[in-house]
């Protein structure tokens, strides 16, 4: 069964510094790998997507990367603002088309 | 663009009374889907529709049932409320036979039950 875990589960940073957030999974058996920003008591806002095929994916300041091999994907965000601030989930699609998700890492960008 | 919207944005219920949740798209999508989200968790399905016509169970299925109206409308039924089910209910579609399969989400509904 496949399982996506996210760590740390809370990270706090002053504003400027560069971070990587990080996802893991046990089956590499993934269709496509997505990220997404979650504001508090709000919905899901889509950052990126990754297909199986791909190794990486960039928008703006954020860029993911993808390593099927090895389960993992990483978000990097460069330059961070405190309006980055905000929980971000990782998801990968199976083989059903189905999204398992992770738990979220919580991000604070302090001023 | 309305993409998927829900109703109601929230709800209170006592245990044991019943509810329903509504789920609409109108990106012409065939599939839907049903989550709750719970503090310090990731999304769990609850139930999907491939496409009109058809239901299929997710993860955590039990005290739910579901319906799909027609392509467009995708419900969420509570028979009886349990304060287990307090959660946040979030609907989603996607296109099957797209290169990504990629779902989109609706605001979601935050439902207590006491």
């Amino acid at each position: 069964k496949q399982e996506v875990t996210q760590i740390p589960a809370a990270l706090s940073v002053p504003e400027g510094e560069n971070l990587v957030l990080n996802c893991s999974f046990t089956d590499s058996a993934i269709y496509n790998l997505q990220w997404f920003r979650q504001d508090p008591g709000k919905g899901l806002t889509s950052l990126l997507l990754i297909q199986s095929s791909q190794r990486e994916q960039t928008s703006g300041r954020l860029n993911a990367s993808l390593d099927k091999s090895s389960g993992r994907s990483t978000l990097y965000i460069a330059a961070s603002q405190p309006g980055d601030s905000a929980t971000y989930l990782c998801a990968v699609m199976d083989s059903n088309y189905q999204l398992i998700w992770g738990a979220g890492t919580k991000l604070i960008i302090k001023p | 663009n309305a993409g998927v919207t829900q109703t109601p944005k929230f709800q209170v219920l006592k245990t044991g009374q019943s509810m329903t949740l509504q789920c609409a798209q109108d990106m012409n999508h065939n599939s839907m889907y049903w989550y709750r989200q719970d503090p310090g968790m990731g999304l769990r399905l609850i139930y999907y529709s491939a496409s009109e016509g058809t239901t299929d169970k997710g993860e955590v299925p039990n005290g739910y049932n579901v319906s799909r109206l027609n392509k467009r409308e995708f419900s969420l039924r509570l028979e009886s409320a349990a304060p287990s089910q307090t959660s946040v209910y979030f609907c989603a579609s996607s296109e099957a036979g797209t290169k990504t399969y990629e779902q989109y989400f609706g605001p979601g509904t935050r439902l207590t039950v006491t």
